[in-house]
């Protein structure tokens, strides 16, 4: 399985501030996706990013408000704009092998105060 | 949308019992994966069973899947305190990306 890393592992931030999430994977992939899990709930699908081309973001989720960046096949980046306490969440990218699983970073713990 | 509902939200064993998570979903699947979570922390894959396989295992884990009935079970024997978390079925129906289920916490007392 890829071995997948996410920085930050946790933040705090200001209301109306902006947080951009880093995920690496130590092998070449075509699709990384972007997942959100609230306090308490499951796993939404965010987007799913492809290299050289734009994100695919799932009903709910705009670009505005979650601009992604994948400028590499190891490298994606997930940025939370004009945060508010909602968006308090842990947020964890994935790859998937050939054999079609799916295996996700250890994730990003952001609080909104 | 959340397409797995999980069966049940909670439960809570002694250990070296067995514990089964029952995970129904709504729509045709290609594959079916469980995850464990500890704590709020990153997801750990457990196994993939795919639509038309009826049972896996993989040590002390055994996976059924029904796609007649749209269900599928996760059964832990022998359980360990270490086997506390929260687990998650989740469904891939094509184009990679995966609808998770609502996820059942399981407590194993020692």
């Amino acid at each position: 399985s890829a071995v997948i890393s996410q920085k930050p592992s946790r933040d705090i931030c200001q209301r109306g501030t902006s947080l951009t999430i880093q995920c690496q994977v130590d092998s070449q992939v075509t699709m990384m996706f972007w997942y959100r899990q609230q306090p308490g709930q499951s796993l939404t699908l965010i987007a799913t990013a492809n290299q050289g081309s734009e994100a695919t973001y799932e009903s709910g989720f705009v670009i505005d408000k979650f601009p992604i960046s994948r400028p590499n096949l190891t490298f994606s980046t997930l940025t939370v704009s004009n945060m508010s306490p909602e968006d308090s969440s842990i947020y964890l990218c994935s790859v998937e092998n050939r054999r079609d699983e799916q295996f996700f970073g250890p994730g990003t713990r952001l609080t909104v105060l | 949308s959340q397409q797995g509902e999980e069966d049940p939200q909670a439960l809570s064993i002694q250990e070296g019992e067995n514990a089964t998570m029952n995970c129904s979903y709504k729509t045709s699947i290609n594959n079916l994966q469980w995850y464990r979570q500890n704590s709020g922390r990153g997801l750990v894959h457990l196994i993939l069973i795919r639509s038309n396989e009826r049972e896996k295992h993989s040590g002390r884990l055994r996976v059924t899947l029904d796609t007649s009935k749209k269900s599928s079970s996760l059964l832990i024997t022998a359980s360990r305190a270490a086997d506390t978390a929260s687990y998650f079925c989740a469904t891939g129906a094509g184009f990679q990306k995966l609808v998770f289920g609502t996820g059942t916490r399981l407590l194993v007392s020692p």
